[in-house]
């Protein structure tokens, strides 16, 4: 089944200690990104990658990190979380680099930073 | 920056027509994507919009005007699960390439 898959899909931490959420699609996509979704604010970009080893910064990158080792996964890393990065991570992929063509979504990462 | 508008929240009634709008002002602009999102769940596709115009799929349609920087989602025999988030998303200049931007999303609740 052609699927993005995220883990984990439900984590509460404390402030500083550094957590990594998993992103891999099985459809052969070059596009990936991750983005948040607040209530009232939408779905904001924060990294985006065209293709492996290539990665840059959407809307609202600090605190964040991400790598494209590999074509198939995306993972989200904060290397120091903090209580305002408490919100709702979903990762998206689709088969063109630039966005072209449909974004598939993974099903959700809730965080809640203490 | 990049600015996509959408109405915060519709109602409307089950069997009726709505129609969702979307404006946008952004550098650059290379297509314009509506998505269905239900509350706690992923956002899935509807339609994508490049040139002017209406694309009908079924009980949903979306229009595109690119000089006007105006696009609407149209809804007809409005069901109780069409009750959900629709995003607007427009592709925009962004490494190198385009990128899609993601309006805040307008609320659409069904009521009997």
């Amino acid at each position: 089944e052609a699927q993005v898959t995220q883990n984990p899909r439900y984590l509460i931490t404390v402030t500083g200690k550094k957590l990594t959420v998993t992103c891999s699609q099985n459809m052969n996509h070059e596009y990936m990104s991750w983005y948040r979704q607040d209530p009232g604010l939408g779905l904001r970009q924060i990294y985006y990658s065209m293709n492996v080893e290539v990665t840059d910064k959407g809307d609202v990158p600090e605190g964040y990190k991400v790598s494209r080792k590999e074509k198939r996964n995306f993972p989200l890393i904060l290397e120091s979380p903090s209580p305002n990065q408490t919100s709702l991570y979903f990762c998206a992929s689709s088969l063109l680099a630039g966005g072209l063509g449909e974004q598939f979504f993974g099903p959700g990462t809730r965080l809640t930073v203490l | 920056g990049q600015n996509i508008d959408q109405p915060t929240e519709m109602t409307a009634t089950e069997g009726a027509i709505v129609q969702i709008n979307c404006t946008y002002q952004t550098s650059g602009f290379n297509g314009l994507f509506w998505y269905q999102q239900h509350a706690g769940e992923a956002p899935t596709f509807l339609s994508y919009n490049v040139l002017d115009g209406l694309e009908e799929k079924g009980r949903f349609s979306s229009f595109l005007s690119r000089s006007k920087g105006y696009s609407y989602l149209l809804l007809k025999e409005l069901q109780m699960k069409d009750s959900a988030s629709y995003l607007c998303a427009v592709r925009v200049p962004g490494g190198g390439s385009y990128i899609p931007t993601f309006g805040r999303g307008t609320s659409l609740i069904v009521h009997p």
